[in-house]
């Protein structure tokens, strides 16, 4: 089985202070790890994704994500916040190998305040 | 190349009806998902098809059903409308089912029951 959690409903944080939206994930074996991105009335928006390799996985719009296998975790992160950050972001996993489908967290509501 | 398109982007049907919705997915992709978006639920998983064959399907009544053409167009349907059903329909389309493919997501169909 896989599972993701997003520990957090929402995060607030203020303009140019760094962000961090934290995701963990369940798979028997090794995961596919995924961020999107979903502004209103939009659907979701492609933002990184971990395969295999380095750790540190940077992404669009300046975001990057850490791959911690031992906490099996996949944290979004960036740098400086901006206003336009504002959204609601999604963590996803799929077991390697797996013809299951793509499994998504609950969301993370992130407010970059002014 | 274009992204994925779904219409009709906004309906509104009463309890009792039943509602198609189309996606076209992105030019050369044949794999085709649909979720269900809805504040108290999150994104949940209704099928995934790929070379018009169902290759999984979440926990979702029978009324959901859906299909995929030759071209990968691919369409959703609901009889039998309840007001729970209002939510907004996702689509989204990846080159090839499963795997490290990211998914690319549609705008998403708004579903009002009334």
């Amino acid at each position: 089985a896989q599972s993701v959690a997003q520990p957090e409903d929402q995060v607030n944080v203020a303009e140019g202070n760094p962000l961090t939206v934290k995701c963990t994930y369940s798979v028997s074996g090794n995961p596919y790890l995924f961020w999107y991105v979903q502004y209103p009335n939009r659907g979701l928006q492609f933002l990184l994704k971990y395969i295999t390799g380095d750790n540190l996985v940077k992404g669009s719009y300046g975001f990057e994500a850490e791959f911690n296998k031992s906490q099996t975790s996949f944290h979004l992160k960036k740098p400086s916040a901006l206003v336009s950050d504002s959204a609601l972001y999604f963590c996803a996993v799929r077991e390697t190998g797996s013809a299951r489908q793509l499994t998504f967290g609950s969301g993370t509501q992130l407010t970059v305040l002014p | 190349k274009a992204g994925v398109t779904q219409t009709p982007r906004y309906l509104i049907k009463t309890r009792g009806q039943q509602v198609t919705l189309s996606c076209s997915p992105i030019s050369g992709h044949r794999s085709v998902s649909w979720y269900q978006q809805t504040p108290g639920q999150g994104l949940q998983f209704l099928f995934e098809y790929f070379s018009e064959t169902q290759r999984n399907k979440g926990n979702f009544p029978g009324r959901f059903s859906g299909r995929q053409f030759s071209n990968s167009r691919s369409e959703m349907n609901v009889s039998t409308l309840e007001l729970g059903d209002s939510a907004l329909y996702l689509c989204a389309s990846s080159p090839m089912t499963s795997g490290n493919n990211e998914q690319f997501f549609g705008p998403g169909t708004r579903l009002t029951v009334l």
